[in-house]
């Protein structure tokens, strides 16, 4: 069982548009939101992180949006730029896990055409 | 070197064939991890070490045995692999402490091709 959904699986975007990826889990368990962003032949990279008692957080051009009644987060990445074309990984971490232990989506492979 | 580096980046072998990952941070930190990272799926998380000790083991076959020789560095061995197995396979480590967020630091990754 798949415990955090992620969609779409790729998203085309023209620049200077919105990119929003969505996330939604079960686990009431689950503290802590990250997003990653893999670039080819790198390593995801934390991109921006929330907790469930903000319902928003804003870095730059990316914000999270975080419902916590219907158990679902997104990505925005405002103003989209070509650069930004990677894929994007929501995770979720175990609250009751003193290991850090993460729960990934299967990634949303975003392109930004210029 | 700063970060997480693994090495190789690209490795070929063959199903009878014996090699091994290596991972290195330089970040202080005090757990490890590896992952495995398949086309079309989430990130599978196969080992956990914390203080040099493993903690978590997810049901990963045999053919992998991992080594944590101090907190700064962490092996893959492998053998006898199967085709499926071909993946990128990606190391991490974080700082684990009571109320932290533990955020994971990720590798670029061994791209592994078992012919």
């Amino acid at each position: 069982q798949q415990q955090v959904k992620q969609s779409p699986q790729s998203l085309i975007v023209q620049k200077g548009g919105i990119s929003i990826i969505n996330c939604a889990y079960e686990n009431t368990a689950f503290d802590y939101f990250p997003w990653y962003q893999q670039f080819p032949g790198k390593g995801p990279a934390l991109l921006i992180a929330i907790r469930p008692d903000v319902s928003e957080k804003k870095e730059g051009r990316f914000t999270i949006s975080f419902n916590k009644s219907a158990k679902q987060f997104s990505l925005h990445i405002m103003d989209s730029q070509p650069g930004d074309s990677a894929t994007y990984f929501c995770a979720a971490r175990s609250g009751g896990s003193t290991l850090g232990r993460l729960y990934f989506g299967r990634g949303t492979q975003l392109t930004v055409w210029p | 070197e700063t970060g997480v580096t693994q090495t190789p980046r690209h490795l070929v072998m063959g199903m009878t064939n014996k090699k091994s990952l290596k991972c290195e941070q330089h970040l202080g930190h005090n757990a490890m991890y590896w992952y495995k990272q398949s086309a079309k799926k989430p990130l599978e998380l196969m080992f956990v070490y914390s203080l040099e000790e493993r903690v978590e083991n997810n049901s990963v076959p045999s053919r992998f045995s991992p080594e944590c020789p101090n907190s700064s560095h962490l092996f893959l061995h492998l053998h006898t692999l199967q085709p499926e197995d071909s993946a990128l396979y990606l190391c991490a480590s974080s700082q684990l402490r009571t109320g932290g967020l533990g955020t994971q630091y990720f590798g670029p990754g061994t791209r592994l091709t078992v012919l």
